[in-house]
């Protein structure tokens, strides 16, 4: 699976958008662009995954490049609740699976 | 929908001696995975089970660390003896087991270890 690399840390207001970034420059066109979290103390959360298009629900949106060699998390309204370590993670579609989790972004978001 | 369960949720045990930990999967999930996650890294998978049998265990430590999930529903993970770098969260997770994208994994709030 593809490597990726995210800053180690982020801050954010309450109420303002968050966005995280993510570079996957060697992302291939069978892998897929997953996004978790996890908050203090609990097991990961899924959030999003997308393959080439944007895609959102009701937690977040994901913005894929064209070249897909990055995306970007955004946490439209982010709250409190919102702080987190993210971890994005590019995934073989017939990868079993399984998901490599690097060390993530950990984000905070203050009042 | 009940979660993923673990227990317990804490444990500390001295150097050498043994532990054991237990995980109930979401009804009807076929996969299920542990992961060891050391403070301050991300998890890394240990295990990965689908039903009865084991997809993938090349990251699990097989001199010291067992699992079973003998009747493809519950599943308990076994460290004997243990070490001071085993120390860490051990987290249980399941999937419906369908594989392809929208396998989403669901975990379990994780279970503690602290070796002396």
């Amino acid at each position: 699976d593809a490597k990726t690399t995210q800053p180690t840390s982020m801050d954010c207001a309450e109420g303002r958008a968050a966005n995280l970034p993510c570079n996957h420059s060697t992302i291939s066109g069978n892998e897929y662009v997953y996004w978790y979290r996890q908050i203090h103390s609990q097991g990961p959360q899924y959030i999003i995954h997308g393959l080439k298009n944007n895609e959102t629900n009701e937690m977040a949106s994901l913005i894929i490049t064209e070249d897909r060699k990055s995306s970007t998390l955004i946490l439209p309204h982010a709250t409190l609740r919102d702080t987190a370590v993210y971890y994005c993670i590019v995934r073989h579609h017939n990868a079993g699976n399984m998901l490599t989790f690097g060390g993530g972004t950990r984000l905070m978001v203050k009042p | 929908e009940a979660g993923v369960a673990q227990s317990p949720r804490y444990k500390i045990i001295e150097k050498r001696q043994s532990v054991a930990f237990w995980c109930n999967p979401i009804s009807g999930h076929a996969t299920l995975y542990w992961y060891q996650q050391i403070l301050g890294q991300g998890p890394k998978l240990l295990i990965q089970f689908q039903n009865n049998g084991v997809v993938d265990d090349s990251q699990l430590p097989k001199d010291r660390f067992s699992a079973e999930r003998l009747k493809g529903v519950d599943s308990t993970l076994k460290i004997q003896p243990a070490k001071l770098e085993d120390s860490a969260v051990y987290l249980c997770a399941s999937s419906l087991g369908g594989g392809g994208a929208v396998d989403t994994q669901y975990f379990g709030p994780g279970t503690r270890l602290t070796v002396l």
